[in-house]
């Protein structure tokens, strides 16, 4: 089947600590895994994604790598604000299905000033 | 651009009342999606739409109806509300649906059924 495994939230960091938010995958053939951010009050907007093995995707500081041997796209950033106080989800797809998505739980990230 | 919107933001329903939730986008996108989010959980599609007039069931369809007469819009419909249904929506759109295409999502119904 199709599973997205996040860890569990929530984290609370102090600004300026190393963030790292795990997420491992279960899908048949070859996902693009992404990862969506969904700050209070508003919907979901992507952050990032990789479409291929070993591809990195990064946006505003955050990165994440796909790892196929390891079934794994964990989401990094090595100085986070306050401004990234949010709920992060990993999600992955494949074409055949439509694109459609299969979500992670999400991890409510708080950094404290 | 407005992006995708949705209306209404909240609601509380009563045990066997019907309502619909509004979604339109204005990006011209052919995918639309509904999922729903409940406490602590991920995100479940409810119903797609890969284009006006074509509907199909995602994984948690059965209390719930959609139509696409146009583009822009796709209503969720529920018939008879039942507490399970008590959740957040989020309607979403894409320009295809190839496996890397990203999906604009609304900011959210919550409803309630009490």
């Amino acid at each position: 089947g199709n599973s997205v495994t996040q860890m569990e939230g929530p984290v609370t960091l102090s600004e300026e600590a190393f963030l790292t938010i795990n997420c491992t995958y279960t899908a048949t053939g070859y996902p693009s895994l992404f990862w969506y951010v969904q700050y209070p009050g508003e919907g979901l907007q992507l952050l990032l994604k990789a479409t291929k093995a070993d591809d990195k995707g990064s946006n505003k500081g955050f990165e994440a790598t796909y790892r196929k041997e390891t079934t794994s796209f964990h989401l990094e950033k090595g100085s986070v604000q306050v401004s990234d106080s949010a709920v992060y989800f990993c999600a992955h797809t494949r074409g055949s299905t439509l694109g459609r998505l299969y979500f992670g739980r999400g991890t409510q990230l708080t950094v404290w000033p | 651009n407005a992006g995708v919107t949705q209306t209404p933001k909240f609601r509380i329903l009563k045990i066997g009342q019907s309502m619909t939730l509004q979604c339109t986008q204005d990006m011209n996108h052919n995918y639309m999606y509904w999922y729903r989010q409940d406490p602590g959980m991920g995100l479940k599609l409810i119903y797609y739409s890969v284009g006006a007039g074509i509907t199909d069931k995602g994984e948690v369809p059965n209390g719930y109806n959609v139509s696409r007469s146009t583009t822009e819009d796709f209503p969720l419909r529920l018939e008879l509300a039942a507490p399970s249904q008590t959740s957040v929506y989020f309607c979403a759109s894409s320009y295809s649906g190839t496996s890397d295409n990203e999906q604009f999502f609304g900011p959210g119904t919550r409803l309630t059924v009490l």
